[in-house]
């Protein structure tokens, strides 16, 4: 089975700091790639797509690391309301090409 | 615009029921999924409508059967529930064919089986 390994945390951190995830994956033909957000008890939605060059969307910046099979999620300025659990996910084209590969989350908590 | 409809949020059963899990999307999407999720592991793809009128398996096919009734509605059947379905369900669709830009989750469905 293909992997996309994340730490699962809690990463608690106070408001107003910088946190930074990682995610491996194991299919060095990957890809497309994507963060989610998952609030607890709700459905996933998509928070960015990660694309080679990297990219930012305010406060949050993704990174592609293929030569090490990685991508990274940074948050800076953390919020409150950034307390989810965040899902790495992986798309592979080959056999299966509607399967996305999700990797367990990792659970930020944002502290007053 | 509603999104990704999925009925019941909670359902209960006896191990041996049967269930089915309803699913509707008004988005004008070709791709649904169905997908289940547990404590500690990651989504896992059950099974995917490509387009309407197809069906395939997805990782954790067994005990489930589904149907794509058109375009709009996917369903999940449970036709003999077990212990082990105990999960949360999402269903999920996608506007493009081939490719996965991005999935637009339902709210989820608490199965239960006792």
């Amino acid at each position: 089975r293909k992997e996309v390994e994340q730490d699962p945390g809690p990463f608690n951190v106070p408001e107003g700091a910088t946190v930074a995830f990682n995610c491996t994956y194991s299919n060095s033909a990957s890809q497309s790639f994507f963060w989610y957000r998952q609030d607890c008890r709700k459905e996933p939605k998509l928070l960015m797509s990660v694309y080679s060059s990297g990219n930012e969307d305010g406060r949050f910046t993704a990174q592609l690391n293929r030569a090490s099979q990685y991508i990274s999620l940074l948050i800076r300025d953390s919020k409150l309301s950034d307390s989810a659990t965040y899902l790495c996910v992986v798309w592979d084209s080959g056999a299966g090409s509607y399967q996305l590969t999700f990797g367990k989350g990792t659970k930020l908590s944002v502290i007053p | 615009n509603a999104g990704v409809t999925q009925t019941p949020k909670f359902q209960v059963l006896k191990t041996g029921q049967s269930m089915t899990l309803q699913c509707a999307q008004d988005m004008n999407h070709n791709s649904m999924y169905w997908y289940r999720q547990d404590p500690g592991m990651g989504l896992r793809l059950i099974y995917y409508s490509a387009s309407e009128g197809t069906t395939d398996k997805g990782e954790v096919p067994n005990g489930y059967n589904v149907s794509r009734l058109n375009k709009r509605e996917f369903s999940l059947r449970l036709e003999s529930a077990a212990p082990s379905q105990t999960s949360v369900y999402f269903c999920a669709s996608s506007p493009t064919r081939g490719f996965i830009e991005k999935l637009f989750f339902g709210s989820g469905t608490q199965l239960s089986v006792l």
